[in-house]
């Protein structure tokens, strides 16, 4: 089955505690990217990946990296969190071009920083 | 960059009404518009999309317009249902050499029975 598969889907910690979100698909796709949703703000990008170890900025980097190190995996990487990451992140992976380029997203993951 | 803007935040109608979302994009180079549907607790997931080279597209109860001189498009539910209530966003992409998708803030569809 198609899909990009997010872990963990809940997790709360406190400030400053170093964590992981990882993000995986199995449609070899050359494109993804992560996003986080914030009440009010709609969906805003973290950053994205056009391929392996292709990565940029999206609107919202900061406090946040990212690696590309496999085509499957896109590891979203919070180094020193703080309350104001508390969101919830998608990530979201789609083909770079071709006639269908749908973003197919992951299930979510909902962080809570103490 | 490119900046898309969603109307309205919230929208309330009757169930059989029809409900109307427009977006509006900055970039004139964008030239693919999805439109995504969010239900409670769920992903996103792709409902409808519509490229720069067609004016229109419809699938049974949902099409999407495409004003490219204006810069907005629209997202058309006819004969609403409970279950179309969700929160549905728009997004702008453009295909200069990457590929990227801005959305909009969203819209909370809410259809009462």
């Amino acid at each position: 089955e198609a899909q990009v598969t997010q872990n963990p889907r809940y997790l709360i910690t406190v400030t400053g505690k170093k964590l992981t979100v990882t993000c995986s698909q199995n449609m070899n796709h050359e494109y993804m990217s992560w996003y986080r949703q914030d009440p009010g703000l709609g969906l805003r990008q973290i950053y994205y990946s056009m391929n392996v170890e292709v990565t940029d900025k999206g609107d919202v980097p900061e406090g946040y990296k990212v690696s590309r190190k496999e085509k499957r995996n896109f590891p979203l990487i919070l180094e020193s969190p703080s309350p104001n990451q508390t969101s919830l992140y998608f990530c979201a992976s789609s083909l770079l071009t071709g006639s269908n380029t749908e973003a197919f997203f992951g299930q979510g993951t909902r962080l809570t920083v103490v | 960059g490119e900046n898309v803007e969603q109307h309205p935040s919230t929208l309330s109608v009757q169930e059989g009404d029809s409900a109307v979302i427009k977006c509006t994009y900055s970039d004139s180079a964008s030239n693919y518009f999805p439109w995504y549907k969010q239900e409670l607790g769920k992903r996103p997931q792709l409902i409808i999309d519509i490229r720069s080279n067609v004016g229109e597209k419809k699938d049974q109860r949902i099409a999407v317009t495409l004003n490219k001189t204006a810069k907005h498009f629209s997202l058309h539910i006819t004969e609403t249902q409970p279950e179309d209530s969700a929160v549905y966003f728009c997004a702008a992409q453009t295909h200069s050499g990457y590929s990227t998708l801005t959305f909009g803030k969203g819209t909370m569809l809410l259809v009462s029975p």
